[in-house]
C-alpha cells in the first residue's frame, strides 16, 4: 500500500523566516502527482501547490516551492518570508491513480510574530 | 470559483442514531470523495464515487455507507451512529478532464461529529 508519512508533527518559525516542512512518499508507480495542502484553523483545506512526478523542476507559487527528490521519494515544502497568514495544518498527499489521494499525518505550523 | 458545500459545520447525535452528512458540489465534478481526518492520521478515505449511482470503498468504509443519486450530491451515512466515528469529516470533488488539474481535490469546510 501506498503511505505518506510527515515526521514533524509541529513546526515554528519567526515571521518572516524560512521554514521548511517534510514529505517521504512509497509508491511503486513512475507517474503520479503530489499535492501540498494546507488547513487554516477555520478549516477549509486549500490547494498550496502541486508537482508532477514526470517534471524534473520544482513547482514554485509565490512564497511556496518544492524540493522533489524523485529518487529519494521526498517532496519538502519551503515557505519563504513566512507570514501570519501561513499559521496551519500542511498536508502531504500523492496521486493513488483514479483521482485518489493518499494522505500524510500532517505538520501544523505555528508563526511567532 | 470552485465551491463544496457540506450541510453542517457542527453535529451532536446518540449512539445508535442514523446520521446523514451531505456535500455539495457546483461545477459538474465527476469525482467525489468522504474522508474522516483525526489528529495524527491525516485524512482516511471512506467512500468515493465516479459518478452518479456508482461507488466504491475507500480505506475506512466499515460502519459508514454512501449515496449518489444526483452528481452534484454525495452524501455519507452513519447507520447506526458509534462513539468511534466521532471525527472531523471532509468531503472533496476534482475536475474532469483538465490535465492540469488532474487529481487535484477541492475541499468543503468539514463537518465536526461528536457521537455521545
Amino acid at each position: 500500500a501506498q503511505t505518506v508519512t510527515q515526521s514533524q508533527p509541529e513546526m515554528s518559525v519567526q515571521e518572516a523566516e524560512t521554514v521548511t516542512l517534510s514529505c517521504t512518499y512509497d509508491t511503486s508507480e513512475s507517474d503520479y502527482y503530489l499535492f501540498w495542502y494546507k488547513q487554516p484553523p477555520s478549516r477549509q483545506m486549500i490547494l498550496v501547490i502541486r508537482q508532477e512526478a514526470y517534471k524534473q523542476q520544482n513547482a514554485t507559487e509565490n512564497r511556496f516551492s518544492v524540493n522533489f527528490q524523485k529518487a529519494a521519494k521526498s517532496f519538502s515544502l519551503k515557505i519563504s518570508d513566512s507570514q501570519l497568514g501561513d499559521a496551519a495544518m500542511y498536508f502531504c498527499a500523492q496521486s493513488q491513480g483514479a483521482q485518489k489521494l493518499v494522505f500524510g499525518q500532517g505538520t501544523r505550523l505555528t508563526i511567532n510574530p | 470559483d470552485v465551491k463544496v458545500t457540506q450541510s453542517s459545520r457542527y453535529l451532536v447525535k446518540r449512539t445508535g442514531e442514523k446520521v446523514f452528512l451531505e456535500c455539495v458540489q457546483d461545477m459538474d465534478h465527476e469525482n467525489m470523495f468522504w474522508y474522516r481526518q483525526d489528529p495524527g492520521l491525516g485524512l482516511r478515505l471512506i467512500y468515493f464515487s465516479y459518478d452518479v449511482k456508482m461507488k466504491e470503498k475507500g480505506d475506512i468504509p466499515e460502519g459508514y455507507s454512501v449515496s449518489r443519486e444526483k452528481k452534484e450530491r454525495f452524501s455519507l451515512i452513519l447507520e447506526s451512529a458509534s462513539t468511534n466515528q466521532t471525527s472531523m469529516y471532509l468531503c472533496a470533488s476534482t475536475i474532469p478532464g483538465l490535465a492540469a488539474y488532474t487529481d487535484t481535490q477541492y475541499f468543503g469546510p468539514g463537518t465536526r461529529l461528536t457521537v455521545l
